[in-house]
């Protein structure tokens, strides 16, 4: 159980493009969910978390205007790197815990490897 | 603020025991977990413990837990090369929620 599939697993965008990434709780819901951002041989570096229903909370220094996050499910977000340039380049990871578990662990996504060109 | 440290490299040899050290500040922990993450992919829950409990063992991984001195360990059994990957430590108070990661401990483990 506690399954979260992220999509893309990859991509490759010119620059000045959109890029979507989606973040989705297979097996249960999830009220809430993280958004992460992880650089070569670094520890990740959370977002922004991403209310189902209303807006995300994002983390200081990160862009809202940049990362768009749609929550529109309980077991959907979206995570919308708009107008993309090299140096958001990174891999990005999504994670969830259960609503009904308010106490449970977060269960990641494999992630999303973004190359913008 | 709190804090995950965690050294950043270790080496050990097939069938070995490999040991992952952790220390953390937040006093009002509860929740203790190993994360691991393979190359080009996301992270996977190892274990978990309650910060109420000493020891977790599971299978080959035994998680050690000393509140007094917020010291966690990892200790794998007879590890693989399968076990190669990196190890994040993290702490939370309530759960899932402001769960905050180390920095990951890189493991290489020599045939």
């Amino acid at each position: 159980g506690a399954v979260v599939s992220q999509h893309p697993s990859w991509v490759i965008c010119k620059s000045g493009t959109s890029v979507k990434i989606e973040c989705r709780s297979l097996d249960f819901q999830a009220t809430t969910m993280f958004w992460y951002r992880q650089f070569p041989k670094q520890s990740l570096m959370l977002m922004a978390t991403s209310n189902e229903g209303s807006k995300a909370t994002y983390e200081q220094g990160v862009e809202k205007d940049k990362f768009l996050i749609n929550h529109a499910s309980l077991t959907l977000s979206t995570l919308t790197v708009t107008s993309a340039h090299p140096e958001d380049s990174s891999f990005y990871i999504c994670s969830a815990n259960s609503v009904s578990s308010y106490n449970s662990p977060l269960h990641f996504g494999n992630g999303t490897r973004l190359t913008v060109t | 603020g709190e804090d995950v440290e965690q050294s950043l490299f270790l080496s050990v040899r097939e069938g070995d025991s490999s040991v992952i050290n952790c220390t953390y500040t937040d006093s009002s922990s509860t929740y203790l977990y190993w994360y691991k993450q393979e190359p080009g992919a996301g992270l996977q829950l190892l274990t978990y413990i309650f910060s109420n409990m000493d020891m977790k063992q599971d299978q080959r991984l035994t998680v050690l837990l000393n509140k007094k001195d917020k010291h966690l360990s990892l200790r794998i059994a007879d590890t693989q090369t399968g076990d190669s990957a990196i190890y994040f430590c993290a702490e939370s108070t309530t759960g899932g929620f402001k769960t905050i990661f180390g920095a990951g401990t890189r493991l290489f483990v020599k045939a």
